[in-house]
């Protein structure tokens, strides 16, 4: 089974913080995603990975930032935590020709 | 307009019911398309694949309709444990990654 693991499962930050978000699968996935997830607006893509050290930004970039060093670790990074980013972050994995993504457990975070 | 557009529900059906849902997609060149579950505060998961004409899986039968671009879902003999939020999954958007568009989802739940 692919596993995709996130570094916590609640995280509760003060504004102005700055904010590591880890995400690793073990399945020798090319592609890596990172997504928030809000009430009304389903998921949206911030940034995605294709390759170590490649990245793409998403739809809604601003305020992130990532970093993709080796194959199964993809970080999302806020650089200045804002109460907006309060928010259920995902982190996915696809690779090869499979475009089914698989999901992390997900990081709720809370910016006070 | 969504790329990807569901009816936000909420779906409250008996058990044994029989409940559909539709979704429609505007990129006319998406080749792929899913359905995942995501149980409350969980991650998203695979639930059905609709590469083509069709998929049937137990209780479960996914349609894709390319001419009017829509997809749908159905569950015959609806449990207590189908109670979820299904999302509608279009891809790839494109380009060399595998990159998918999630629907807001649809909020089923079933009733005793």
């Amino acid at each position: 089974d692919v596993k995709v693991t996130q570094s916590s499962r609640y995280l509760v930050k003060r504004t102005g913080e700055k904010v590591f978000l880890e995400c690793v699968q073990d399945m020798d996935h090319e592609n890596m995603f990172w997504y928030r997830q809000d009430p009304g607006l389903g998921l949206r893509l911030i940034y995605f990975s294709y390759d170590v050290k490649m990245k793409e930004k998403g739809d809604i970039p601003e305020g992130y930032s990532v970093s993709r060093e080796k194959k199964e670790r993809f970080s999302l990074i806020l650089e200045s935590a804002s109460t907006n980013q309060t928010s259920m972050y995902l982190c996915a994995s696809n690779g090869g020709d499979v475009y089914e993504q698989y999901f992390g457990p997900g990081t709720r975070l809370t910016v006070t | 307009r969504k790329e990807v557009e569901q009816d936000p529900g909420p779906f409250n059906v008996p058990e044994g019911a029989t409940v559909a849902f539709n979704c429609t997609y505007s990129n006319s060149a998406s080749q792929s398309f899913f359905w995942y579950r995501q149980d409350c505060r969980k991650e998203p998961k695979l639930l059905m694949s609709v590469y083509s004409s069709g998929n049937e899986d137990g209780r479960f039968t996914a349609q894709l309709n390319r001419a009017s671009q829509y997809i749908s879902l159905l569950i015959r003999d609806s449990k207590l444990s189908d109670s979820a939020t299904y999302l509608c999954v279009g891809g790839p958007r494109g380009g060399a990654t595998n990159k998918l568009i999630f629907g807001t989802g649809t909020l089923l739940a079933v009733q005793p």
